[in-house]
């Protein structure tokens, strides 16, 4: 069965310090990961994904994830928070033999001035 | 471009009405899922629609029903509602099914009295 963790309900960093969002998965297949942000009153917004090929992904405004097979963990990245960086991010995965998406419990990324 | 637009924006029904939840997906999309968000979860995928038919199925009873129209718009329907179906209900569009990026609307809440 698919499963995604996000261990940490809030994670608070102070602008331009870097910053980790962690995410561990499960998938019988191949994974397929991703992950999203939520803003306040809006609808959640793509920020990258990992399908195959090179394990370090770029994404939307800075962001990075790195994918780590042996591990089963794909942690979004940046290198210097902004306070604009606050807000709820979703990991998720789909495994490979299905169209379905799970979702984490998201965490709260908060960026102190 | 208009993304994908959902309605209404609130909802409120009582225990055991039915409820539909209308979607259009964004421009030159053909594929719609939904999702159910409850207060302080992740969005659970209820299912997937790909060609007027359901393509994948979450862990969600038969109460859910959807359809998806020749123009890929899309409805969720729930039968005999109960309170524990109160909770944001979020469709998402993309490209095609083997298209890994979607796109999601801002949502439907609906609140179950």
């Amino acid at each position: 069965a698919q499963s995604v963790a996000q261990p940490e309900d809030q994670v608070n960093v102070a602008e331009g310090n870097p910053l980790t969002v962690k995410c561990t998965y499960s998938v019988s297949g191949n994974p397929y990961l991703f992950w999203y942000v939520q803003y306040p009153n809006r609808g959640l917004q793509f920020l990258l994904k990992y399908i195959t090929g090179d394990n370090l992904v770029k994404g939307s405004y800075g962001f990075e994830a790195e994918f780590n097979k042996s591990q089963t963990s794909f942690h979004l990245k940046k290198p210097s928070a902004l306070v604009s960086d606050s807000a709820l991010y979703f990991c998720a995965v789909r495994d490979s033999g299905t169209y379905k998406y799970i979702f984490g419990t998201g965490t709260r990324l908060k960026v102190l001035a | 471009d208009a993304g994908v637009t959902q309605s209404p924006t609130h909802l409120i029904k009582t225990r055991g009405q039915q409820v539909t939840l209308r979607c259009s997906p964004k421009s030159g999309h053909d594929t719609v899922s939904w999702y159910q968000q409850a207060l302080g979860q992740g969005p659970q995928f209820i299912f997937q629609y790909y060609e007027e038919e359901e393509r994948q199925r979450g862990n969600f009873p038969d109460r859910f029903s959807g359809h998806q129209f020749p123009n890929y718009s899309s409805e969720l329907n729930v039968n005999a509602l109960l309170l524990g179906d109160s909770a944001l209900y979020l469709c998402a569009s993309s490209l095609s099914p083997d298209t890994y990026e979607q796109y999601f609307g801002p949502g439907t809440r609906l609140t179950v009295t």
